[in-house]
């Protein structure tokens, strides 16, 4: 699996987008790009996945760039529940198989009042 | 999507002694279950894999002995930590694959995580 590079960490002002960025500049053809978020003493949480087009679901938007070497993960309006590590990891999916997932240092997303 | 739940969610063990942490899918059947463990302020690493009806596949560096993983059934795995000591106190955290799930099969869904504190 692709290795990926985030911040270490970010702030954001509760009720604005924040923009994750990620760099997944090995990536190969047939790796999708999956975003976790994990709230302090909590099991991580799927938030969204591509492949190469945009994505958009009631949590978040993946933007991948037209080369796939990065991507960013918004989320539209933040708020006080979204302060969390998220973890972007690129890996290559597996109809049958482990499909484990291998994690990251993430970014420590830190939404401010 | 789907719930895999962990039980205890915290546990305090004395030096010497066994723990055992379960983990199970609560609405679909898991072929596959995957352990991982996090240390404080660290990210997650990926422990073994687990199996149902067959053994585990462990990930390098990580003793099969001490960390006894069953997987009997499709919607049960569990971890068990022999003669634990101080320095397995961790984060236990299982994640589980539903094979018809809306991702094809291919999504992960994790449980909230175990707090295992050995004095």
């Amino acid at each position: 699996d692709a290795k990926t590079t985030q911040p270490p960490s970010m702030d954001c002002a509760e009720g604005r987008a924040a923009n994750l960025p990620c760099n997944h500049s090995t990536i190969s053809g047939n790796e999708y790009v999956y975003w976790y978020r994990q709230i302090h003493s909590q099991g991580p949480q799927y938030i969204i996945h591509g492949l190469k087009n945009n994505e958009t679901n009631e949590m978040a938007s993946l933007i991948i760039t037209e080369d796939r070497k990065s991507s960013t993960l918004i989320l539209p309006h933040a708020t006080l529940r979204d302060t969390a590590v998220y973890y972007c990891i690129v890996r290559v999916l597996h109809q049958t198989g482990a499909n484990n997932l291998f994690f990251g240092t993430g970014t420590r997303l830190t939404v401010i009042p | 999507g789907a719930v895999v739940s962990q039980h205890p969610s915290r546990v305090i063990c004395k030096s010497g002694t066994s723990v055992k942490i379960e983990c199970r899918s609560l609405d679909f059947q898991a072929t596959t279950m995957f352990w991982y463990r996090q240390f404080p302020k660290q990210s997650l690493m990926l422990m073994a894999t687990s199996n149902e009806g067959s053994k585990a596949t462990y990930e390098q560096g990580v003793e099969k002995d001490k960390f006894l993983i069953n997987h009997a059934s499709l919607t049960l795995s569990t971890l068990t930590v022999t003669s634990a000591h101080p320095e397995d106190s961790s984060f236990y955290i299982c994640s589980a694959r539903d094979p018809v799930g809306p991702w094809g099969g291919t999504e992960a869904f994790f449980g909230q995580g175990t707090r295992l504190t050995v004095v």
